[in-house]
């Protein structure tokens, strides 16, 4: 079956890296993007970017940009998200999303299967 | 910059229908497809609908998406109320290249 399967929780202090992965299988990697999308405790989906497992280009939500980057590594079907210069409000479960699209005229057609979820804790 | 907004609860009793909506903050919300996802505490979000109205397979036929031109809004209505249908529901949508998702809606079936 379709399965998104990611890395464990991650405890890290302020101004540290962190990097989530997101195991793939049961589908063709390269025919769909994944989305990552977080959740603060008790707070809503915010998404973070999106990238394409095809040719790799990544989109980033304006928030982040220049602390995430997002990463595919197709030999082992595999996305990862690297967040930087970590701050105690990036404290959250960090979720990937396999989407579909863009299609031919240039629309996406929404996340249809979610990994666990990777508990990040940002703390001194 | 495109909204999404949804109400912040609804409640309503086992059997009967609820309708929760997702209202665009400008242009039109049919110009991209909306989708929507159930949470259940502690839990990751799964897709209850997809593309304004279809459900993935192992859905229940009881969920059901739409969208109204005329109030640029979505809506997600879920018949024949369960209790496990209690969790938050977010709709999603697409602002150029960016997602975005409504604040969410938490469903109290009681």
């Amino acid at each position: 079956q379709v399965q998104l399967v990611q890395s464990g929780a991650e405890v890290k202090k302020p101004g540290a890296s962190v990097k989530v992965s997101c195991k793939a299988s049961g589908y063709t990697f390269t025919s769909y993007g994944i989305s990552w999308v977080r959740q603060a405790p008790g707070q809503g989906l915010e998404w973070m970017g999106w990238i394409s497992a095809y040719n790799g280009n990544a989109n980033y939500a304006q928030k982040n940009q220049g602390r995430v980057a997002m990463t595919t590594d197709t030999s082992t079907s595999t996305a990862y998200m690297e967040l930087r210069s970590l701050r105690s409000d990036d404290t959250a479960v960090y979720y990937c999303a396999r989407e579909n699209g863009p299609d031919g005229r240039g629309y996406y057609h929404g996340m249809d299967v979610w990994g666990q979820g990777t508990t990040v804790t940002v703390s001194s | 910059n495109f909204m999404l907004t949804q109400p912040h609860s609804v409640s309503e009793s086992p059997g009967k229908t609820v309708t929760i909506s997702c209202t665009g903050s400008s242009g039109s919300i049919a110009r991209n497809y909306v989708q929507w996802y159930q949470q259940r505490p502690g839990s990751a979000p799964t897709t209850v609908i997809y593309e304004d109205n279809q459900r993935p397979s192992g859905v229940p036929d009881r969920f059901s998406g739409s969208i109204d031109s005329s109030s640029n809004s979505a809506s997600l209505t879920i018949s024949g109320l369960k209790t496990e249908d209690e969790a938050d529901y977010y709709c999603q949508s697409y602002d150029s290249s960016n997602r975005v998702f409504g604040g969410g809606t938490k469903l109290t079936v009681l």
